[in-house]
């Protein structure tokens, strides 16, 4: 069945230094969304890429999507105490999404 | 609006014990989903549904029960729990699921089950 794979697990980083996240589908996606989660809270909602290739900004999150529409990556320049938190990638498939096993973020002041 | 509420917040249910965690959107929301989320496996997708009346299975169904009878409400129930079950669900909705830009998920603040 579907899988959606991300790593690292866990990513311990000294504030200002920069993270990456990675994500990689079983199969091709449709889209890929981006989530954050604080600890203790619920998932947000960060971005969705469509288009195969497609870069997308955010103040200091850069996202992108594979050529071939099965991975992902999060990339966070000079991390700041506030990026703390579990980032989920998700990927649809018809009518269900499939979350990938998330990155937890820690920024150590 | 209040957006996605689920309640209740905590339960603590003993082993056998049935319960119904409750979710409901105030935005209209065709798509309504359940996932549950375990330490290391990230969310799991339980049920989803795309319009009242219309239900699926998701990645682990098994021993969760839905339906939805309205637009707004979208139902979990657990008919005889098992320490298995042991976990934070979270429901989420969204405009439609097939779309894009229609489909981002907007979850509720969660709910933790202990089953003993």
């Amino acid at each position: 069945g579907q899988q959606v794979m991300q790593i690292p697990q866990y990513q311990h980083v000294q504030e200002g230094e920069d993270f990456t996240t990675y994500c990689n589908s079983s199969t091709t996606l449709s889209n890929i969304q981006w989530y954050k989660q604080r600890p203790g809270g619920h998932p947000v909602f960060l971005i969705q890429l469509v288009k195969s290739g497609e870069v997308k900004k955010q103040k200091r999150l850069t996202f992108q999507f594979g050529e071939a529409k099965k991975n992902s990556s999060l990339h966070i320049t000079a991390t700041q105490t506030t990026d703390v938190g579990t980032y989920f990638c998700a990927g649809r498939t018809g009518n269900q999404f499939y979350f990938g096993t998330g990155t937890s973020l820690t920024v150590i002041p | 609006n209040a957006g996605v509420t689920q309640t209740p917040k905590f339960q603590v249910l003993k082993t056998g014990q049935s319960m119904t965690l409750q979710c409901a959107q105030d935005m209209n929301h065709e798509y309504m989903s359940w996932y549950r989320q375990d330490p290391g496996m990230g969310l799991r997708l339980i049920h989803y549904s795309v319009g009242a009346g219309i239900t699926d299975q998701g990645e682990v169904p098994n021993g969760y029960n839905v339906s939805r009878s309205t637009t707004e409400d979208f139902p979990l129930r657990l008919l005889s729990a098992a320490p298995s079950q042991t976990s934070v669900y979270f429901c989420a909705s969204s405009l439609q699921a097939s779309v894009s830009g229609a489909n981002v998920l907007t979850f509720g603040a969660g709910s933790r089950l202990t089953v003993l």
